[in-house]
């Protein structure tokens, strides 16, 4: 089946300490999405990525950064991890083109412990 | 600021009965008005989704009324069951410059009891 896959599912990392959250699709999506989501709250968009432009929300600390080598791959990479960036982090595709598409779709998300 | 205003933030229904999730927004742009339903520890899964033309769309058990007029919509959960129980978010997208800008409403915790 086509689908966003997340690696790890879980991820305990210590304060300061880089770490590399990973996701991949198979449904050849032009778009992917980056959202933290912390406990009992809505999901909030980090940056994404169309193609290869990397689009950052205004309010994305600057910690937080993202490569997409390819068109299957993403990867979010926190720089040095605060126990504020504790977190649920979940990433998303869709495609854009003649006759959008406007679903995301989710993967399962990587939980983020930071010590 | 809050564009998309959900409530309640916590629902207890019985087997069977019909839950009831609203939600508003103010942005007139939005476009479209997916709903998702997410698991503890999974991702959201899309639900169900409605555009602005439309007044009401049902999907089994699940139905979305939209009123344009209002800026409101929302979702209705019919015969709920155990296994219904989640969170749903409703959400709000515009189409900007090739991607789906998505605002998200605070979540509703739906406990659906035997």
């Amino acid at each position: 089946d086509a689908m966003v896959i997340q690696n790890p599912r879980y991820q305990v990392t210590q304060f300061g300490k880089p770490v590399t959250l990973s996701c991949s699709q198979t449904l050849n999506h032009n778009v992917m999405y980056w959202y933290q989501q912390k406990s009992s709250q809505a999901p909030k968009l980090l940056f994404h990525y169309y193609d290869k432009d990397f689009n950052n929300e205004a309010d994305t600390p600057d910690n937080f950064q993202s490569r997409r080598p390819n068109t299957s791959f993403c990867f979010l990479d926190i720089r040095s991890p605060g126990l504020g960036d504790a977190a649920m982090y979940l990433c998303a595709t869709s495609r854009v083109g003649a006759g959008n598409s406007y679903e995301q779709y989710f993967g399962p998300g990587t939980r983020l412990t930071v010590t | 600021q809050q564009q998309v205003k959900q409530s309640p933030q916590s629902l207890i229904v019985q087997k069977g009965g019909i839950s009831i999730i609203n939600c508003a927004y103010e942005n007139t742009a939005f476009d479209y008005f997916p709903w998702y339903q997410q698991f503890p520890g999974k991702g959201p899964a899309l639900l169900i989704a409605i555009r602005p033309d439309v007044s009401e769309k049902k999907e089994g058990r699940f139905t979305i009324s939209f009123n344009k007029s209002a800026k409101q919509f929302s979702l209705h959960i019919m015969d709920s069951q155990p296994g219904d129980s989640a969170t749903y978010f409703c959400a709000a997208t515009i189409n900007s410059g090739g991607y789906q800008k998505v605002t998200f409403g605070i979540g509703t915790k739906l406990q659906v009891i035997p």
